[in-house]
């Protein structure tokens, strides 16, 4: 069945960077895209990112603009992403996420998430 | 960037009533309208995509509507494993998640 799982997650420092990973299985990983969506404690859902299922565009939210990048392997099923620059307000659960063919599909299977907390 | 507006964010209710949600997307986005239930320390459950289309497993008490600006997601009849957070999306522009309603036992 289809899987996605995150890894990388942990406590990092304000200013400095992190990267995150996401294993995914189960699906035809190179037919889709593939978004970050993240949720800080207590909070609602933000959406991060998305890559098309090619790779060859990928949009992030204003929040992180500039700061995150999001990539993909798809010759190894798994995607990234860059965090640098990190703030406290970008502590949150990092969900790595499946969507559709297109950008206009929903997200139709999540990841378990990675806790990231950005703290001295 | 198109803003989504849930309400309510919080709702009390009693097994077996009818509990309806609403969505308000700051332009138009067509059928682009997506809904996902959380329960505490999951991970989001796509329940409704496009608007009204119900995905494979989930009960056919829950349902969706509307298109343009507005809609709404309905449970018929509201079930124990119903209590939780339900979340709804916009995927016409990029994408934006509304606040959330967080559904509670009365």
């Amino acid at each position: 069945q289809v899987q996605v799982e995150e890894s990388g997650g942990g406590v990092v420092q304000p200013g400095r960077s992190l990267r995150l990973s996401c294993a995914a299985s189960g699906f035809t990983f190179s037919n889709y895209a593939m978004h970050w969506v993240r949720q800080a404690p207590g909070k609602g859902l933000e959406w991060v990112g998305v890559i098309l299922y090619d790779g060859s565009n990928n949009y992030v939210a204003d929040s992180v603009k500039g700061r995150f990048t999001i990539s993909r392997d798809n010759s190894k099923n798994t995607l990234s992403l860059q965090m640098n620059s990190l703030r406290k307000d970008d502590t949150a659960v990092y969900y790595c996420a499946k969507g559709g063919r297109w950008l206009q599909s929903a997200i139709d299977n999540w990841g378990q998430g990675t806790l990231v907390t950005v703290s001295s | 960037d198109i803003q989504m507006t849930q309400s309510p964010s919080f709702l009390s209710a009693s097994v077996g009533d009818r509990v309806t949600i609403t969505c308000r997307a700051s332009e138009g986005i067509s059928t682009y309208l997506n809904w996902y239930q959380q329960k505490p320390g999951k991970a989001p459950k796509l329940l409704i995509s496009a608007a009204s289309t119900l995905q494979s497993g989930v009960p056919s008490r829950f349902s969706g509507s509307g298109s343009g600006t507005d809609f709404t997601l309905t449970i018929s009849s509201l079930q124990p494993e119903d209590f939780a957070t339900y979340f709804c999306q916009q995927s016409y522009s990029i994408s934006f998640f509304g606040g959330g309603t967080k559904v509670e036992i009365k």
